[in-house]
């Protein structure tokens, strides 16, 4: 069955930083992209980066370039989201997904909501 | 990277057809043969409804459809039930290698 399992969210103030995880588990991790999608409250879904197999190309949403790195360790089957300079307007529930070769996710995580509030 | 349009909200009575839009570009939709379309039920996760436009994946009732014409998508739900109320989004494969969610549709059911 496959799973994958967010972690690392929480309150952080604006321009701090955090680091999301993705714990996936019952499918081979590195034969697939993976991807990050959030969700602002009350708000629709928001596609924010993705990683190839092997971590060779990266791609982001211009609204969090140069801020958000995504990278992979495929020998912990592990996906994460280093987010910097953290704005009030990146709260949200961040999704770990994964991504197929067309594009299109065919598995999500639960979510791990992030807070950017003083 | 703007998102696809979608009517913010569409409705319909049980057994009834309904269909829901999303208009993109030439650089997403209207470029690739990868449109999706995902159900959203509140406080849950998004769930993968359709694929490259029209394919449904396993478990998914034959009751969802999909199309495409030019830079608009479709998706179709015939024979509407309580359990289609939901949010549901329509997401492209872009020419940036990226990919562009829609803006989202309430489907109420009457």
């Amino acid at each position: 069955e496959v799973q994958l399992v967010e972690s690392g969210g929480g309150l952080v103030q604006p321009g701090g930083s955090l680091r999301l995880s993705c714990a996936a588990s019952g499918f081979t991790f590195s034969s697939y992209w993976m991807s990050w999608v959030r969700q602002a409250p009350g708000k629709g879904l928001e596609w924010v980066a993705n990683i190839k197999q092997d971590g060779s190309e990266k791609y982001y949403v211009d609204s969090v370039k140069g801020r958000f790195t995504i990278s992979r360790d495929n020998a912990k089957n592990s996906l994460y989201l280093q987010m910097n300079s953290l704005r009030a307007e990146d709260t949200a529930v961040y999704y770990c997904a994964r991504e197929t070769w067309s594009g299109y996710v065919d598995y999500w995580g639960q979510g791990t909501l992030v807070t950017v509030s003083s | 990277q703007s998102a696809l349009t979608q009517p913010a909200s569409v409705s319909g009575s049980p057994g009834q057809s309904i269909t829901i839009s999303c208009t993109g570009t030439s650089s997403d939709v209207g470029g690739y043969n990868y449109v999706s379309w995902y159900q959203q039920h509140p406080g849950k996760a998004p769930k993968l409804m359709i694929y490259d436009v029209s394919n449904r994946p396993s478990g998914v009732s034959n009751r969802f459809s999909g199309s495409k014409s030019g830079n608009t998508a479709s998706l179709t739900i015939s024979g509407l039930q309580a359990e289609d109320e939901a949010d549901y989004y329509c997401s492209s494969y872009t020419s940036s290698s990226t990919l562009v969610f829609g803006t989202g549709t309430k489907v109420t059911v009457l």
